[in-house]
């Protein structure tokens, strides 16, 4: 049972565009979300956070989206460059009781950035 | 600050040998994870701790063990290996629940 979804394994986009990865869950006991940026042979590093109270967060280029009516967050970048080229991981979590922190994730969407 | 780190980074067991992947963080972080990593799929939680001597099971435990003597240090043992614990694992760290987890580099195993 997956109940982190990201079903576009891959997302090519041209620098200086917008990148929009999308995220569907399917448990509605999760109410807090992150998207992580993974490198090849490197470990997994935090991009940014949205807790269920709120609809949209933004860091500098990424901003994330959440619809909880629809169980569907999104990650734009914009714009994009070539350095953002990497695995993208939506993780979700239960902020209450027994959750401990304990993340599950999406299978991972693979962003190419061409200059 | 050297953040989480794992050891060894890359290792090929033999079907039925024993080790152990070692992790360790020095960010006096409560919580620590064991996450494996599958060609093609997301992380999947093996073990975690939400402080010295206290250890739970995550979502695929089978054929691993773990102990957490100290704040710092949360071994992950893996007993009779086989082909289906071939996979990259992942330790991770963090402060509080929620909150974002911190991640090693990453421990390849290969099990022929």
């Amino acid at each position: 049972d997956q109940q982190v979804k990201q079903n576009s394994p891959s997302l090519s986009v041209q620098e200086g565009r917008i990148s929009i990865l999308n995220c569907d869950y399917t448990n509605s006991m999760f109410d807090y979300f992150l998207w992580y940026k993974k490198y090849p042979a490197e470990g997994p590093t935090f991009l940014i956070s949205i807790s269920s109270i709120k609809d949209k967060n933004e860091d500098g280029r990424f901003t994330v989206f959440l619809n909880k009516s629809a169980k569907h967050l999104s990650l734009h970048i914009v714009p994009s460059q070539p350095g953002d080229s990497a695995v993208y991981f939506c993780a979700a979590t239960a902020a209450g009781g027994t959750s401990y922190g304990k993340l599950t994730f999406g299978q991972g969407t693979i962003l190419t950035v061409h200059p | 600050n050297a953040g989480v780190t794992q050891t060894p980074k890359f290792r090929i067991l033999k079907i039925g040998q024993s080790m152990t992947l070692q992790c360790t963080q020095d960010m006096n972080h409560n919580y620590m994870y064991w996450y494996r990593q599958d060609p093609g799929m997301g992380l999947k939680l093996i073990y975690y701790s939400v402080g010295a001597g206290i250890t739970d099971k995550g979502e695929v435990p089978n054929g691993y063990n773990v102990s957490r003597s100290t704040t710092e240090d949360f071994p992950l043992r893996l007993e009779l290996a086989a082909p289906s614990q071939t996979s990259v694992y992942f330790c991770a760290s963090s402060y509080s629940s929620p909150g974002e987890l911190f991640f090693g580099e990453g421990s390849r195993l290969t099990v022929l």
